[in-house]
């Protein structure tokens, strides 16, 4: 079993709606959590960073953390077709280790 | 400054040949990463250094590989005796002081072994 399960995309949704992007974890030495998106050809860029649990909102986007269920979501409102992108979880302990990404599609 | 930056972008090489994938970190930052991802799949970690030491190697996968960071700033990827299933994106990342401090990613060198 991977430390980090990601849900598979992709996933396909038009614009304006909200999108819902999942991870569980096993270790529960994992303390911070974090979200990266990665546009095609291009590095992760980090969107969200969290370290507990409950709701952390940053524009549209809200990053969300259940540390008893293990389990993390990241939130997208009002979804643009620039948002099409892929959406890595990661969560660190002594290094950080990703979630194999959720390709998110917003069509127009 | 700039962000992280990586060269060559593309690298294709012979089965069985050396290459060096390099690295320049954000000014300032202590902290450097490498990271391999395979098409499809989140990326894996490598190696990080803090200053000029390799802090955490035991993502490498075999004696293949090694990296060196030898005055804290720019970091060389080196690949000895290239296999095809090294075929990858290798991506460097730093951190102004690692442990859980966020990482910026470098757009990557796409490896191809033919």
């Amino acid at each position: 079993q991977k430390e980090v399960e990601q849900d598979p995309g992709p996933l396909s949704v038009p614009e304006g709606a909200i999108v819902s992007l999942n991870c569980t974890y096993s270790n529960s030495a994992f303390q911070y959590f974090m979200w990266y998106r990665q546009y095609s050809r291009k590095g992760p860029e980090l969107l969200m960073y969290t370290y507990s649990s409950g709701n952390k909102e940053d524009g549209r986007f809200t990053a969300q953390v259940d540390k008893s269920s293990k389990y993390i979501s990241l939130f997208i409102r009002d979804s643009q077709p620039s948002d099409s992108a892929t959406y890595l979880c990661a969560m660190f302990t002594d290094k950080l280790i990703f979630g194999t990404g959720t390709r998110l599609q917003v069509f127009p | 400054g700039a962000g992280v930056s990586q060269t060559p972008s593309n690298k294709v090489t012979e089965k069985g040949k050396y290459v060096e994938l390099r690295c320049d970190p954000i000014s300032g930052h202590t902290a450097l990463y490498w990271y391999r991802q395979s098409l499809g799949q989140g990326p894996e970690f490598l190696i990080y250094f803090q200053g000029t030491g390799a802090a955490d190697d035991s993502g490498l996968p075999n004696d293949r590989f090694f990296a060196v960071r030898p005055e804290g700033s720019v970091s060389t990827l080196k690949i000895q005796r290239t296999e095809r299933g090294d075929s990858a994106v290798y991506l460097c990342a730093s951190s102004q002081g690692g442990g859980s401090s966020p990482l910026h990613f470098g757009n990557g060198t796409r490896l191809t072994v033919t």
